[in-house]
């Protein structure tokens, strides 16, 4: 098992740009996350799903938009890129949400907005 | 608001001693709490799990404990070793049942020094 792939590893975005950040996962797993983490904070929720066509928002969605259209694929969509966006992404999964949900990441995609 | 509180911010030991990282916690209702390692530029993976019902746990060279009443976690290293340089973070489930039911900590950035 490949477990959860992200791509690209690496982006330079220009402000204005937009650019969808892909994750797949193998695990079969049905909820699926996207983090942001920024130097010297903790992993902030973007977006979330629980299952092939739904989605929901976590703690910092402005600026972002999410598809969940298959059980292994949750791309994350950045329109109008601002530098304020410039983070490290990690996509995660996990089997359920339940009280002992372990959660498994992508390696992260590192985005610079200049 | 729920809260993860990690301390020390970074720490630098030499290979060979040990060392504990603290973590509090003001998340309610609770329901368990996972250590991530997290290697630099790669994703977190789970540590260990704890529940209220556990005291301590041990995967290897690292022990868990926990003390509900308190709300506090600690990690302890045993013997460190060159591969145990990384950030490790303290994340925190509420008992909602909700996929957005997480608490990161900031993190403690360890390095093991030769």
């Amino acid at each position: 098992n490949a477990g959860v792939t992200q791509t690209p590893k690496f982006r330079i975005l220009k402000i204005g740009q937009s650019m969808t950040l892909q994750c797949t996962q193998d695990m079969n797993h049905n909820y699926m996350y996207w983090y942001r983490q920024d130097p010297g904070m903790g992993l902030k929720l973007i977006y979330y799903s629980v299952g092939a066509g739904i989605t929901d928002k976590g703690e910092v969605p402005n600026g972002y938009n999410v598809s969940r259209s298959t059980t292994e694929d949750f791309p994350l969509r950045l329109e109008l890129a601002a530098p304020s966006q410039t983070s490290v992404y990690f996509c995660a999964s996990s089997r359920t949400s339940g009280n002992t949900g372990e959660l498994f990441f992508g390696e992260g995609s590192r985005l610079t907005v200049l | 608001k729920n809260q993860v509180e990690q301390s020390p911010q970074s720490l630098i030991i030499l290979e060979g001693k040990n060392c504990t990282l603290q973590c509090n916690y003001t998340v309610s209702p609770f329901s368990n709490l996972r250590w991530y390692k997290q290697d630099t530029g790669r994703g977190p993976v789970s540590l260990t799990i704890m529940t209220f019902s556990e005291n301590t746990k041990s995967n290897g060279r690292y022990t868990a404990t926990l003390d509900a009443d308190t709300k506090q976690s600690s990690l302890h290293i045993t013997a460190s070793q060159l591969s145990d340089s990384a950030s490790y973070i303290c994340v925190v489930r509420d008992s909602g049942g909700g996929a957005d039911g997480l608490t990161f900590g900031k993190g403690t950035h360890l390095i093991i020094q030769p």
